[in-house]
């Protein structure tokens, strides 16, 4: 069975510093990988995937993920971060079940920027 | 206009009460999922859709039935609401065949059970 683990609920930091969120999944199978952004009072909206192909894949605000699959991690990475990166961050993860596809969220990350 | 849409965005009802969230979307997309989101817990499936004949349960139905009225309509009920299902509810919709493709989420319905 697949799941998905973020190892940090809260991440506070600095505006201009870098950050890192982290994610580690667990399935059998061949994953395809998700980030997803909710800003306050708003549903989710993806901010990046990995399906297939180059394992480092970037978001057009900065954000990037690199897919490692001996250590089962897909972290999100941003070199230096805004007030407006405030939000919380989800990792999600796909694999074949009987009827389909179906994502598996993980818990949350929730990012604070300071000023 | 927003593509996914959820009604009521905030509802209070008390226990024992029968209530029905409502989806729509103008996207033209056939998958169509309710998740309920818990502080600490993610997003939880409760039940999705693949089509208007085919509805399957998700890893919580216990407690929740659902109704798809319409490719574009998705509505979710609880036939007799506790306390324990007070949360933020998304409703949210995929295009992909083979669910590859990246969910579109609504707005969220906030709700209480007192």
């Amino acid at each position: 069975a697949q799941s998905v683990t973020q190892l940090d609920s809260q991440v506070p930091v600095f505006e201009e510093a870098p950050v890192e969120l982290r994610c580690n999944y667990s399935s059998s199978v061949s994953v395809y990988l998700f980030w997803y952004v909710q800003y306050p009072n708003q549903g989710l909206q993806l901010l990046l995937k990995y399906l297939s192909g180059s394992t480092l894949v970037k978001s057009i605000n900065g954000f990037e993920a690199e897919f490692n699959k001996s250590q089962t991690s897909f972290h999100l990475r941003k070199p230096s971060v805004h007030i407006s990166d405030t939000a919380e961050y989800f990792c999600a993860v796909s694999d074949r079940d009987t009827g389909g596809f179906k994502t598996i969220f993980g818990a949350g990350t929730r990012l604070f920027v300071k000023a | 206009d927003a593509d996914v849409t959820q009604t009521p965005r905030n509802r209070i009802t008390k226990t024992g009460k029968r209530i029905m969230l409502e989806c729509s979307q103008t996207k033209g997309h056939d998958r169509m999922y309710w998740y309920r989101q818990d502080p600490g817990l993610g997003l939880r499936l409760i039940y999705y859709s693949f089509d208007v004949k085919d509805i399957n349960k998700g890893e919580i139905s216990d407690g929740y039935s659902v109704s798809r009225q319409a490719q574009a309509k998705f509505s979710l009920s609880l036939e007799s609401a506790i306390p324990n299902q007070t949360a933020l509810y998304f409703c949210a919709t995929s295009a992909g065949a083979r669910g590859l493709d990246e969910q579109f989420f609504g707005p969220g319905t906030r709700l209480t059970v007192l």
